[in-house]
């Protein structure tokens, strides 16, 4: 069956330091892959999106690879602050096209000063 | 301002009552989905539909109905038949790729 695997456990970095959250899928041949952020007790934000034909995507601090081989997606925060501390979601397109998403259960990072 | 609202924000009903969460967005989207987040699980998609008259069911439907009769509105209404219904439910509405979310109705079921 379709798996999507996020790091269940939350990560801790410094302030300043790249976080890297990664995103591992089986049984999956997504057109694309988003990723959302989402803070306590509110719906998720979109922040990327990055399509199967694509192996890097880059808006300002943040950075996303799609490797379509390993079926993974690593999403990297650089010079990482406080307000950053939130649980990233990644979401990856249906397998019957379209724009139905199907999401992984989210990897809580904390920015400590 | 465009966007998509949820109302209420929180909702208390008794069990084996059917309740109703609203969802209106003003984005002119489409496509529009009911979700339901449960603590520590990610989102699971209850229904979506895609255009006005129209919707399908999602991974977990099963106790759960909804209307679109109107491009802006997608109601989700929670029946007695659903054996789980506190969660955080959230509606989103989408275009082409991404999906702008709704601040969320959090549902207790006493």
């Amino acid at each position: 069956s379709q798996k999507i695997e996020q790091n269940s456990e939350a990560l801790n970095i410094q302030e300043g330091k790249t976080a890297t959250l990664t995103c591992n899928y089986t049984n999956y041949s997504p057109a694309y892959l988003q990723w959302y952020r989402q803070d306590p007790g509110r719906g998720p934000v979109f922040l990327l999106l990055i399509r199967e034909n694509e192996k890097e995507k880059r808006k300002e601090r943040l950075k996303v690879t799609f490797d379509t081989t390993l079926k993974q997606s690593l999403f990297h925060i650089t010079a990482s602050q406080p307000a950053d501390s939130a649980t990233y979601l990644c979401a990856l397109s249906g397998a019957g096209g379209g724009n139905k998403l199907t999401f992984g259960t989210g990897t809580q990072l904390k920015v400590e000063l | 301002d465009g966007g998509i609202t949820q109302s209420p924000k929180y909702l208390f009903r008794k069990e084996g009552q059917n309740v109703t969460l609203s969802c209106e967005q003003n984005l002119n989207h489409d496509a529009m989905y009911w979700y339901r987040q449960d603590p520590g699980q990610g989102l699971r998609l209850i229904y979506y539909s895609q255009i006005v008259n129209d919707f399908q069911k999602g991974d977990i439907a099963e106790g759960y109905s909804v209307s679109r009769e109107k491009k802006e509105s997608f109601p989700l209404t929670v029946t007695s038949a659903q054996k789980n219904p506190t969660a955080f439910y959230l509606c989103a509405s989408s275009m082409i790729d991404e999906q702008f979310f709704g601040p969320g109705t959090r549902l207790t079921v006493l």
